[in-house]
């Protein structure tokens, strides 16, 4: 079975510093896709970035990059020059095939001025 | 273009009522997903269509969970009776290929008292 896991409910990080948000992962298939979703307080959910198994390199999205280290089934986001609207929920999720995503429990980021 | 976009945004209802939940996808999407967060857990899969077929609804927790998408265009999630366990955020997702990124609306929130 995947699972997706976060353990850090809370982050607090200064305006304009980066930030290392974990994800680890557990799944059997050597093929699947790894994403970061963002919800601030309005509630929508945003797809931030996306990585696949079989990429060579870690993706980036302007100020997010995705520190994937496949030996360690590790996938965290990083979030450099904080900026106050960056202050949200942050879930990673998996899928493999067909399935469904799996998300984590997610982490919640306060930028501070 | 509109983006995924869900109805009510909340809900409260009382014990044993029922609620029907709307979901418009993303124009020309086939795919749609329900996905249910309760408070402090993760977000949970709960069904998938493609067009109005069920391709997968192995996440629906028991059959007062009625999800149906006549014509392939909107979905609804009926529950009845509703119960206290049922409280939560309901997300719709769409995408248009069953691998693509699943674009999510900004959730219902749903409260049984």
């Amino acid at each position: 079975a995947q699972k997706i896991t976060q353990t850090q409910p809370g982050m607090f990080v200064q305006e304009k510093e980066a930030v290392t948000l974990d994800c680890t992962y557990d799944t059997s298939d050597p093929s699947y896709g790894l994403f970061w979703y963002k919800q601030p307080s309005s509630g929508e959910m945003i797809f931030l970035i996306y990585q696949g198994s079989y990429d060579q390199q870690n993706a980036t999205e302007g100020r997010y990059s995705l520190n994937f280290q496949k030996a360690r089934k590790s996938a965290n986001l990083v979030i450099s020059a904080s900026q106050l609207g960056d202050s949200a929920m942050y879930f990673c999720a998996m899928r493999s095939g067909n399935t469904p995503l799996v998300f984590g429990k997610g982490t919640r980021l306060s930028v501070i001025a | 273009e509109a983006g995924v976009t869900q109805f009510p945004s909340h809900s409260v209802i009382e014990k044993g009522q029922t609620v029907t939940l709307r979901c418009d996808p993303i124009s020309g999407h086939d795919n749609l997903y329900w996905y249910r967060r309760v408070m402090g857990k993760e977000i949970k899969f709960l069904l998938h269509f493609v067009k109005e077929s069920k391709q997968d609804e192995s996440g629906m927790p028991n059959n007062r969970f009625l999800a149906e998408r006549t014509g392939g265009t909107y979905s609804t999630l009926k529950v009845q009776p509703a119960e206290l366990e049922d409280s939560g955020v309901y997300f719709c997702a769409s995408s248009q290929v069953s691998l693509g990124e699943q674009f999510f609306g900004p959730g219902t929130r749903l409260t049984v008292l």
